[in-house]
């Protein structure tokens, strides 16, 4: 069956440094989103990449779309503890359904 | 707030128990979509209804079943509860039925089954 598959599983760094979290799939992705969930949150929706070898920038946020869309990756510089969180990369079937990946959870030591 | 409200926050129940969640969509959505989020299992998809139709069916027990109704709030009822099931239960609402169209999530219910 389909698996979306995220690593690393837990990251920590310090404030100020840099963290990528990569999401791959076993099947070609139709489009991916990404999802951030704070501590005791619900998700909340950041991008959606559509196009083979897209790159998104959110300030200090670069999503990118495999060439192959069997990946993809969040990179996020410079790290703020408002950073903290798990963030989700998500595939949407074609019913529309989101078939979220396992999730990275990011903590900021200050 | 994304504006997709639920209720209640927080249920306790026992085993065998059955429960209804509560979720109302963010005004002029159409379609609701409902997860269910637990340590072991991660965030799952577990049905949707678009327009008041069911549209979709992921990893949903037999036990669970929802509607949705002619306002468009929708209700998840979980039956003859397990330890297993106790996790967050997540509901988010979309516009329309289009794989480009954006979930937006409300706060959740967890639900702890004891």
């Amino acid at each position: 069956g389909q698996q979306v598959m995220q690593i690393p599983q837990y990251q920590h760094v310090q404030e100020g440094e840099d963290f990528t979290t990569y999401c791959n799939s076993s099947t070609t992705l139709s489009n991916i989103q990404w999802y951030k969930q704070r501590p005791g949150g619900h998700p909340v929706f950041l991008i959606q990449l559509v196009k083979s070898g897209e790159v998104k920038k959110q300030k200090r946020l670069t999503f990118q779309f495999g060439e192959a869309k069997k990946n993809s990756s969040l990179h996020i510089t410079a790290t703020q503890t408002t950073d903290v969180g798990t963030y989700f990369c998500a595939d949407q079937t074609g019913a529309n359904n989101l078939f979220f990946g396992t999730g990275t959870r990011l903590t900021v030591i200050p | 707030d994304s504006g997709v409200t639920q209720t209640p926050k927080h249920l306790i129940t026992a085993t065998g128990q059955r429960v209804t969640l509560r979720c109302s969509p963010r005004s002029g959505d159409l379609s609701v979509y409902w997860y269910q989020q637990s340590l072991d299992q991660g965030l799952q998809f577990l049905i949707q209804y678009y327009n008041g139709e069911e549209r979709a069916k992921g990893n949903i027990l037999e036990r669970f079943s929802a509607q949705q109704f002619p306002d468009l709030h929708s209700e998840l009822n979980l039956s003859s509860l397990e330890l297993g099931d106790s996790a967050l239960y997540f509901c988010a609402s979309s516009a329309r039925d289009s794989h480009t169209d954006t979930q937006y999530f409300g706060p959740g219910t967890r639900l702890t089954v004891l």
